[in-house]
């Protein structure tokens, strides 16, 4: 098993849709999680990080469930600039290493 | 915000030769960098830890002798590419922990790079 497992996609919506994705990961040990979105060619950037309590950022919501190891993000009202690869981000308890998910592959139409 | 940059962007070489890729940390310091590469339609995978004054720890499975590590100053670390080959090609990127929150970690541009 996979230490951080994605649903590659792509997932296809139109312009203000809502989509959700989820993550799992193997390590109950983990301590922190987030979100990168990638575009193509580009490096990873910061989209949010996930709080135990969730956290919300306009129209990004992250939540995070320890019991079941998963997190999740669910973007509102899409946008094409949403368009991007989501790549789920683990670090484990008393590292500062990143594992990443392989990404989600997100395509918004117009 | 923390920027980190990374030279060259891009570089096209012959199988055989050394290539060398250069992290900084613009306006922090960083004792600690992490090295990744990313094959196409692939997740970023951690290669190894630079660390400044002391040896790079290596990720299972990647060749320390291959990928040279240095970690010169508390800006900048560097990372060799020796004799490479067709299948060393891939999106290096670099990264360094924000100097406010460790758990958080600013990334490069990447460099792609291409044997030939």
């Amino acid at each position: 098993r996979k230490e951080v497992e994605q649903d590659p996609g792509p997932f296809n919506v139109p312009e203000g849709a809502t989509v959700a994705f989820n993550c799992t990961y193997s390590n109950s040990a983990s301590q922190s999680f987030f979100w990168y979105r990638q575009d193509c060619r580009k490096e990873p950037k910061l989209l949010m990080s996930v709080y135990s309590s969730g956290n919300e950022d306009g129209r990004f919501t992250a939540q995070l469930n320890r019991a079941s190891q998963y997190i999740s993000l669910l973007i509102r009202d899409s946008k094409l600039s949403d368009s991007a690869t989501y790549l789920c981000v683990v670090a484990p308890s008393g590292t500062y290493k990143y594992i990443f998910g392989t990404g989600t592959r997100l395509k918004v139409l117009a | 915000g923390a920027v980190v940059s990374q030279h060259p962007s891009r570089v096209i070489c012959k199988s055989g030769t050394s290539v060398k890729i250069e992290c900084r940390s613009l306006d922090f310091q960083a004792t600690t960098m992490f090295w990744y590469r990313q094959f196409p339609k692939k997740s970023l995978m951690l290669m190894a830890t630079s660390n400044e004054g002391s040896k790079a720890t290596y990720e299972q499975g990647v060749e320390k002798d291959k990928f040279l590590i240095n970690h010169a100053s508390l800006t900048l670390s560097t990372l060799t590419v020796t004799s490479a080959h067709p299948e060393d090609s891939s999106f290096y990127i670099c990264s360094a922990p924000s100097p406010g929150n460790y758990n958080e970690q600013f990334f490069g541009p990447g460099t792609r790079l291409t044997v030939l």
